[in-house]
């Protein structure tokens, strides 16, 4: 079966740039959506289709999505990026939705 | 406004069958394309997708567990319903309900989820 793996964690200082990332056989033929999740809340969608944001969303968060990798890129981070990030994928062949393991996000 | 909100016992003993309400309002379930979609988390662990039921009430299960789960449209089309059969300890995790566009495979709007342990 189909699987996505991420990064347990990611650190990165305030004001740098973090980037998350989300391996997948062939992930780029497909789209990748992504989520923040903050302890003790709902996740939050933050990127869709590989690289659009819903509305409220800061345009700090971008994505990309080629190859075997997609990205979740955070630009000038703050301490309240500070969360779980998911990605997720929908594959209609097989696990309808498939959700990546998760990476923890830590501002310094 | 889209609001979904989840319901249902907060305890079930092993064996027993889980039955979880997901009442939403701010859009209609009659639009084909647009879904309502079952995620657990359990405590500590990552996001795992259960179910999906669409407008037009097409259903999608997570393999592993389709043998386990029924999703149901409530006929005020305002509220859907999993069953989940034969709970185990290890499906103790939060339930979260959560809409999905027409056109899209992404959730956009969550519920506040629901904690549920299975013990005796």
């Amino acid at each position: 079966s189909y699987v996505l793996t991420q990064p347990p964690s990611v650190s990165v200082a305030p004001g740098k740039t973090a980037r998350i990332t989300c391996g997948g056989n062939n992930i780029g033929s497909g789209s990748v959506h992504w989520y923040q999740q903050k302890p003790g809340q709902a996740p939050l969608l933050v990127v869709y289709d590989d690289s659009d944001r819903p509305s409220g969303i800061p345009e700090r968060f971008s994505g990309s999505n080629s190859g075997n990798t997609a990205t979740l890129t955070i630009s000038r981070v703050e301490a309240g990026d500070e969360a779980d990030y998911y990605c997720q994928v929908w594959d209609s062949s097989s696990d309808p939705v498939l959700f990546g393991g998760g990476t923890k996000l830590t501002v310094l | 406004q889209i609001t979904l909100k989840e319901s249902g016992p907060t305890l079930v003993k092993p064996t027993q069958t889980l039955t979880l309400t997901c009442t939403f309002s701010g859009f209609s379930l009659s639009t084909s394309a647009v879904g309502v979609g079952w995620i657990r988390q359990p405590p500590g662990k990552a996001l795992e997708w259960l179910a999906v039921v669409f407008g037009d009430d097409d259903k999608r299960y997570s393999p592993s567990l389709r043998s386990r789960l029924t999703i149901t449209k409530v006929s005020s089309k305002t509220q859907v319903v999993l069953t989940m059969t034969n709970m185990d300890p290890v499906d103790t995790a939060t339930y979260y309900c959560a809409h999905t566009p027409p056109i899209g495979s992404y959730y956009n709007n969550w519920g506040q989820g629901t904690l549920v342990t299975v013990s005796s």
